[in-house]
């Protein structure tokens, strides 16, 4: 157990829905990481913040976006969803005085 | 920009074999470099991982890892491999600058253990 939570554990919804995603980082951790993993495209880095804030963007849609609140939880917003945003979604937090990332279970996300 | 390759997309290895699985990095400066481990339908976990100093890192389960300079690499040993050892394992760099760190990993290698 890494210490990371991520709910829900799956999640099934159809073509044009609007899911969100959320994710609690371990205690202490101010910096969170959101990573897509599919088939097609492997793991890849959706966005990051800390302590509140946006900190770097990666491959993301813009009809993704996220925020992290004051307590630290994040929540990743999925919308006009595709068939192709079928993937599992991770969340991962990182110490501040280290550069390792603990990634949570995941969210499977399938568009119907 | 940063990359990581892992050229073997599937390796096949007797239980209580010995197991190298091959990581190749592009990195300018000193690389952060990674392996995780995912089970099927689970996270990723950390196995090991090399910022600076002793070129050979000790990780959990009975991982080793060796950073090689010359040769960009950076692969993931065990001496005797378990069948609950069957995994994917990702190697991975991280990119950007201070305060942003993301994680770039390589295609992963699919660990199969025979009886």
């Amino acid at each position: 157990d890494s210490g990371v939570t991520q709910t829900p554990k799956h999640l099934i919804t159809a073509t044009g829905q609007r899911v969100t995603l959320r994710c609690s980082p371990r205690s202490g951790d101010l910096s969170v990481y959101w990573y897509q993993q599919s088939l097609d495209q492997g793991l890849q880095f959706l966005i990051q913040y800390y302590n509140g804030e946006e900190r770097a963007k990666g491959n993301i849609l813009e009809r993704f976006s996220a925020q992290q609140f004051p307590d630290l939880h994040s929540e990743l917003n999925l919308s006009s969803l595709e068939l192709g945003d079928s993937a599992l979604y991770f969340c991962a937090s990182s110490p501040q005085t280290g550069y390792e990332q603990y990634f949570g279970p995941g969210t499977r996300l399938t568009v119907t | 920009a940063q990359s990581v390759t892992q050229p073997d997309i599937h390796i096949t290895v007797s239980e209580g074999a010995s197991l190298e699985l091959r990581c190749n990095y592009s990195y300018g400066a000193t690389p952060y470099l990674f392996w995780y481990v995912q089970s099927p339908g689970q996270g990723l976990q950390l196995l090991l991982k090399y910022f600076s100093g002793d070129t050979l890192v000790q990780g959990i389960k009975g991982f080793e890892a060796e950073f090689k300079r010359s040769q960009s690499s950076f692969n993931l040993r065990k001496p005797s491999v378990h069948w609950s050892d069957a995994a994917e394992y990702f190697c991975a760099v991280v990119a950007g600058d201070t305060g942003f760190q993301k994680l770039v990993f390589g295609t992963g290698t699919r660990l199969l253990v025979s009886p």
